[in-house]
């Protein structure tokens, strides 16, 4: 069974850098399959912030590609997020997920983790 | 930027069949998929592929997709079934994101 778990600091400043990671089990990164960060504020609904391919290719959210980088790290089985230059607005919980190619075009997220909530405050 | 539009509750008393809708431009050309999500936990994956379920997920859910509305639908609802349900696709053709999600529809199991 493939199982996600999210860690990181679950506060952070303003204008800081968020900084998560995502510890997979059950399955190796090296064998395949995109991993995505989504992301949740309070009461909110869902938005995807990027994915990363174990070779470590990345594509990302144009609307947070500029203070986004996931990278990979294979002989840990995790990857990880870092968001720089962090607002209140950046305040959500915070999942990573497996990325399942869909039959038709793109992908869905089959295995999620439990998530992690960061809140952005001085 | 590609819109899926969801309503934002639906109600449907238990046994009864819940109809859960996800309007967006010819989204019958689109691979469609549905996630539950129940309060403080993860979403779950419960179809993909406009019709198809993953291990585990009961019968009772099924999907369907075409022209411009993609449809969940829960038959023998359950209390337990109660929860926040997103659809989402994925859209290259603009320079926003590829990943779309719905708005999240509410399930009242009254």
């Amino acid at each position: 069974q493939v199982q996600l778990q999210e860690s990181g600091p679950g506060l952070v400043k303003p204008s800081e850098t968020l900084s998560l990671t995502c510890a997979v089990s059950g399955y190796s990164i090296s064998s395949g399959y995109y991993w995505g960060w989504i992301r949740q504020p309070p009461g909110k609904g869902l938005e995807w912030i990027g994915s990363i391919y174990h070779s470590g290719s990345t594509y990302y959210n144009p609307s947070l590609k500029s203070r986004v980088t996931i990278s990979v790290d294979t002989s840990k089985n995790q990857f990880s997020l870092k968001l720089s230059s962090v607002t209140a607005a950046d305040t959500a919980v915070y999942y990573c997920a497996r990325q399942r190619v869909a039959t038709i075009t793109g992908y869905y997220f089959d295995y999620w983790g439990q998530g992690t909530l960061v809140t952005v405050s001085s | 930027s590609y819109v899926l539009t969801q309503p934002p509750s639906v109600s449907v008393a238990p046994g009864q069949t819940a109809r859960i809708t996800c309007g967006g431009n010819n989204i019958g050309s689109k691979s469609v998929h549905w996630y539950q999500q129940k309060p403080g936990q993860a979403p779950v994956l419960v179809v993909y592929d406009d019709s198809d379920r993953p291990s585990g997920i009961p019968e009772r859910f099924s999907g369907s997709n075409s022209g411009n509305t993609a449809t969940l639908t829960i038959s023998r609802v359950e209390a337990g079934d109660e929860a926040d349900y997103y659809c989402q696709v994925w859209d290259s053709s603009s320079d926003h994101s590829p990943v779309v999600f719905g708005g999240g529809t509410k399930l009242t199991v009254l």
